[in-house]
């Protein structure tokens, strides 16, 4: 079935770049996608990726696809400690509308 | 003027108890979801709408019974409430049923004791 897996935590030094990384074993998937959850708040959309691309760039953030290997990445740079966060990856399950798998998060530090 | 808003933030309720959480999305989107994340932060689909109509069902408990009155609402009612029910509930909208796009709310953290 779909799953996606994150590593749990990742800790960066303030004005190094983040790369949070993520698996995924759907094929089908046609879009994958970033979500950020502040401590106490909700879910915001970073960015996504359709399945036919394979870089996105958005202002500090860079999403790398490798469809082969269902490998996505997302590369935060000059990180901030605004950045810290939980980065949760998801993919779109395959003929099933608005159902996203998420991984379990990646929990981003940032130290001064 | 939020997208997605839901009421309460925050709800602490005794076993047993039935309460509902309300959404509701100022984006004139045509569908909406109610999503679970647990203690471990594992987010999970319960439902979907599209347009009123109920397209997805996750396996859920009967206790829980989604209800939306019109497109731009979508709450859920919990019945018996379970120790194991505590966890933030989260509402989102996308503009259609594919769910190109998909975007939440602040979270209803609930528990239970």
């Amino acid at each position: 079935g779909e799953d996606v897996e994150q590593s749990l935590f990742l800790s960066v030094r303030e004005g190094d770049s983040s790369v949070i990384n993520c698996t995924y074993t759907d094929s089908s998937s046609t879009y994958l996608y970033w979500y950020k959850q502040e401590p106490g708040a909700g879910l915001q959309l970073l960015t996504y990726i359709f399945s036919n691309m394979d870089m996105k760039q958005d202002q500090r953030l860079t999403v790398l696809l490798n469809k082969k290997d269902k490998h996505l990445s997302l590369r935060i740079a000059d990180t901030q400690t605004g950045d810290s966060a939980i980065y949760f990856c998801a993919e779109r399950a395959h003929n099933q509308g608005g159902k996203l798998i998420f991984g379990q998060g990646t929990e981003l530090s940032v130290k001064p | 003027d939020t997208a997605v808003s839901q009421t309460p933030k925050y709800l602490v309720t005794q076993m047993g108890n039935d309460k509902s959480i309300k959404c509701e999305q100022n984006l004139g989107h045509d569908t909406m979801y109610w999503y679970k994340q647990d203690s471990k932060k594992f987010l999970k689909i319960m439902f979907s709408y599209n347009n009123k109509e109920l397209i997805i069902n996750e396996t859920v408990p009967n206790r829980f019974s989604p209800k939306s009155p019109d497109k731009a609402h979508l709450n859920l009612h919990i019945n018996s409430l379970e120790l194991g029910d505590s966890a933030v509930y989260f509402c989102a909208s996308s503009p259609d049923r594919n769910g190109n796009t998909i975007y939440f709310g602040e979270g209803s953290w609930l528990t239970v004791v």
